[in-house]
């Protein structure tokens, strides 16, 4: 069965510094892998997801990951971090089950930015 | 356009009652996801419809939950017996077609006592 770790639990950070949020996942196959962001009060939201093809993978609000195959990861970067983004952010593997990707979920990683 | 909604919003119960989530997919979307996040963790796949019919109910942890979507729109998550474990917040997700990107719901907060 596949499944995701996510290393940290939380991560601090000033405004406008870099960001990188570490995920690695179990999977013998190739994964598809996807990071999701939960703001308070709001619902998951996609930010990314990779399939196939470019290792490196553009998203919404300034966010990118990096297949790494030979590390089994899929780590989330963003150059300069903004207020905004503090949340719980989701690293994801999924499954072709039923004809739909079925994630498994990593516990989550807690980002709080200092102004 | 309106996204997913999920009412109720919160729900509190005592141990061994029935209770019923409802979920409200956006307009036009053929597959229907729920998950159960408890605290601290991520979420957790329960089940999976597309149309009317459970296309991958392996996520479901027993027999205590059950989940509809007579219509192919709304969808009910059903579970008896709830037990303090049960505790959680239950998120649904629709997506247009079954491998297009999937889009979540608030969530239900359900505490049982």
């Amino acid at each position: 069965a596949q499944s995701v770790t996510q290393p940290d639990i939380h991560i601090t950070v000033s405004e406008g510094a870099s960001l990188e949020l570490r995920c690695n996942y179990s999977y013998g196959a190739t994964p598809y892998l996807f990071w999701y962001v939960q703001s308070p009060g709001q619902g998951l939201q996609l930010l990314l997801k990779y399939f196939s093809g470019d290792t490196l993978v553009q998203g919404i609000k300034g966010f990118e990951a990096e297949f790494k195959r030979s590390q089994s990861s899929f780590n989330l970067r963003k150059p300069s971090v903004h207020w905004s983004d503090a949340a719980e952010y989701f690293c994801a593997v999924a499954l072709l089950s039923g004809g739909s990707y079925i994630p498994t979920f990593g516990r989550g990683t807690s980002l709080i930015v200092h102004p | 356009g309106a996204g997913v909604s999920q009412t109720p919003s919160n729900k509190v119960t005592e141990k061994g009652k029935y209770v019923e989530l409802r979920c409200d997919p956006i307009s036009g979307h053929t597959a229907l996801y729920w998950y159960r996040q408890s605290l601290g963790q991520g979420p957790e796949f329960l089940i999976y419809f597309q149309g009317t019919g459970a296309a991958d109910d392996s996520g479901l942890p027993n027999d205590r939950f059950f989940a509809v979507r007579p219509e192919g729109s709304v969808s009910t998550l059903k579970i008896q017996r709830t037990e303090r474990g049960d505790s959680a917040v239950y998120l649904c997700a629709s997506s247009n077609t079954a491998q297009e990107t999937q889009y979540f719901g608030p969530g239900t907060r359900l505490l049982v006592l």
